[in-house]
Formats: structure tokens, sequence, C-alpha cells
């Protein structure tokens, strides 16, 4: 069974500029999760969807960033404009309701 | 909200010997602990886990207790082995939101 797959591993850009990052869940797990983790630090969850609904965004910080899951299965994640201090790992992670949850690979960001 | 603590940082073991990691939380409504695994490069792997109804877990060389009165749960490592070298994070969820410490770095000597 495939894992969470995540897109792309990396991303190097200048600030100022959007990214985007994608992750696709474990099939039929309908609880999808967006986390940052920043160097030496545990993850930080984002924004946490059911199906197609987010029911928890209040970490999120949404003057730059934004996020949907429009049929609930994959999902994007988006920072627009990206700071420096956007440099991070972002962890996508799914779960069957709230039961145990895996994660991806992660996309590390790099701003300079 | 949650806070999680974890203790130590870092932790440097000889091949054979246990190691012990651990975690205290506050929200007394917290009822799953899981633990992770992170390698360089990698996402956190999902290693064991344990709820509020039970005291310990074990699975082959790790095992988790838990404390509730306490409000701690610790994570135990014996025999271990060279490739048990990682990042551990443990992580206490209540409602719905996973929060986790900030993770112990283990080293493992051969």
């Amino acid at each position: 069974e495939a894992g969470v797959v995540q897109s792309p591993r990396y991303k190097i850009i200048e600030k100022k500029q959007p990214v985007a990052f994608w992750c696709n869940p474990i099939s039929g797990h309908n609880t999808l999760y967006w986390y940052l983790q920043n160097l030496g630090q545990g993850p930080e969850l984002l924004i946490r969807y059911e199906n197609e609904e987010a029911v928890d965004d209040s970490q999120l910080p949404k003057d730059r960033f934004s996020a949907e899951r429009l049929k609930g299965v994959d999902s994007t994640l988006k920072i627009q404009p990206a700071e420096l201090g956007d440099s991070a790992v972002y962890l996508c992670a799914s779960s069957l309701g709230s039961r145990e949850q895996y994660f991806g690979p992660g996309t590390r960001l790099t701003v300079t | 909200g949650e806070n999680v603590e974890q203790h130590p940082s870092t932790l440097s073991v000889q091949e054979g010997d246990s190691a012990v990691i651990k975690c205290t939380y506050s929200d007394s409504a917290s009822n799953y602990f899981p633990w992770y695994k992170q390698e360089l490069g990698k996402g956190p792997q999902l290693i064991i886990d344990i709820r509020s109804n039970v005291g310990e877990k074990k699975d082959q060389r790790i095992a988790v207790t838990l404390n509730k009165t306490a409000k701690h749960f610790s994570l135990h490592i014996t025999e271990t082995q060279p490739e048990d070298s990682a990042v551990y994070f443990c992580a206490a969820r209540g409602y719905s939101t996973l929060t986790f410490g900030k993770g112990t770095m283990l080293l493992v000597s051969p």
C-alpha cells in the first residue's frame, strides 16, 4: 500500500515569490493534515481537513497561506508571498477519522 | 492548549544498552499518546502508541508506559542498535489535535 505522497521534495525560491505543495493521502483516509516543522522542533499543525472541509485552520496564517482539498482526496498548500521565515519542512499526514496519523516525507522549503 | 515537554533533548548510548525518553503533558483530557521516529530527510514514522485506558504497551524491543495521574509517559528501547539512531518525538492528543514534543536525538554507538 502506498504511503502519503508529497511533491516536490525540495523547493528553493526567492522571497516574495509564490510556492505550492501537493499531498496525496493514503487511499481511504478521509482526514488530512498539513504540519510545519522548523529545524529542531516537532511538527506543528497548520490545518486539518475532514473530507473536503477544513475543520481546524486556527494556526494557519491566512494572510499569506491558503489550502484546498476540493474533492476530499489530494490537497494543495500555498504560500503567497513567501518570506524568509517560511523556510521549513512542510509535512502532510493522513488518518482514517481520528485514528493513527501517517506522515509523508515532507517538502523542504528554502526561501532566499 | 496542550503543552508537551520532552527530555532529554539528546541521548547517547552504546549498542546493546537501553534508552529511555520521557514526556509530560498538561491537558488532563488528553487520551492518546503516540511516539514517532524521524530519520534524516524523512517524515515522522509512527512506532508505537498508547491510549489512556492502558498503562503499558510493548512491541518487541520498544515499550511505552503511561501515568495519567502524574501526566507523564515514557518510551523505552531495549538492546539498542545503530539503526535506532534517529530523532524521537512524543505527542499527546485530547479532542482532535496532536501536540508534539521538541524531540530527542538518540545516537547509538557501535
